[in-house]
């Protein structure tokens, strides 16, 4: 069963908005990561936060965790409609060994 | 970085009939594929854990004899969707875990899309 929410669902943005998007998540995790897909498209690896981590970026990608509350949110500054995509967040259980659980999503659309 | 690919990319096939993707690291050792299945406007869905040599580990309402998983060597990993129906329909992607790596990051094929009429 999937272990992580995300919210909103679906947002849609003006460019040059910022846009976040959150996740939360049910067990312990050893790290979590975000990804995206286009459309149809295969997944692209954005970044990884561990669970000793509270924040992390990555150009415009700035990722925060809060285990204590189970929760991760990803904020992409100044937006451009080349981000238009879904987001997954994804923790690895610390149970039933090394796996990878994905969240329901965030389908991002950024107007031009 | 490290590259894994997915074959074929998309098939159609006729209700009944057994469908084999195919699923590679390039330039890597995968000890460990994943198998997920995705369905429109869905999340990925893990349906199983593959390790080079050993059996699949398959999640929690995923028939094994249905979606049969080898992965005989530590660049290939396949999935043979059997008897496949209509309802198996969907976007199949496999990641594999880079042994060789400290950290955990998968690395995604581009998907394959399977469509059975």
């Amino acid at each position: 069963s999937q272990q992580g929410e995300e919210d909103p669902q679906a947002l849609s943005i003006q460019e040059g908005e910022n846009a976040t998007m959150n996740c939360s998540y049910k067990t312990s995790i050893n790290n979590l990561q975000w990804y995206r897909q286009n459309s149809g498209r295969g997944l692209v690896h954005l970044i990884l936060i561990r669970s000793n981590e509270r924040e992390k970026h990555s150009g415009r990608l700035r990722v925060t965790l809060d285990t204590s509350k189970k929760s991760s949110s990803l904020l992409i500054t100044a937006s451009r409609a080349a981000d238009t995509a879904s987001y997954f967040c994804a923790t690895d259980a610390k149970t039933g060994g090394f796996k990878t659980i994905f969240g329901a999503g965030t389908r991002l659309f950024v107007k031009a | 970085g490290a590259v894994v690919s997915q074959h074929p990319s998309w098939v159609i096939c006729k209700s009944g009939t057994s469908v084999k993707i195919e699923c590679r690291s390039l330039d890597f050792q995968a000890t460990t594929m994943f198998w997920y299945r995705q369905f429109p406007k869905q999340s990925l869905m893990l349906m199983a854990t593959s390790n080079e040599g050993s059996k699949a580990t398959y999640e929690q309402g995923v028939e094994k004899d249905k979606f049969l998983i080898n992965h005989a060597s530590l660049t290939l990993s396949t999935l043979t969707v059997t008897s496949a129906h209509p309802e198996d329909s969907s976007f199949y992607i496999c990641s594999a875990a880079n042994a060789g790596t400290p950290e955990e990051t998968q690395y995604f094929g581009p998907g394959t899309r399977l469509l059975v009429l």
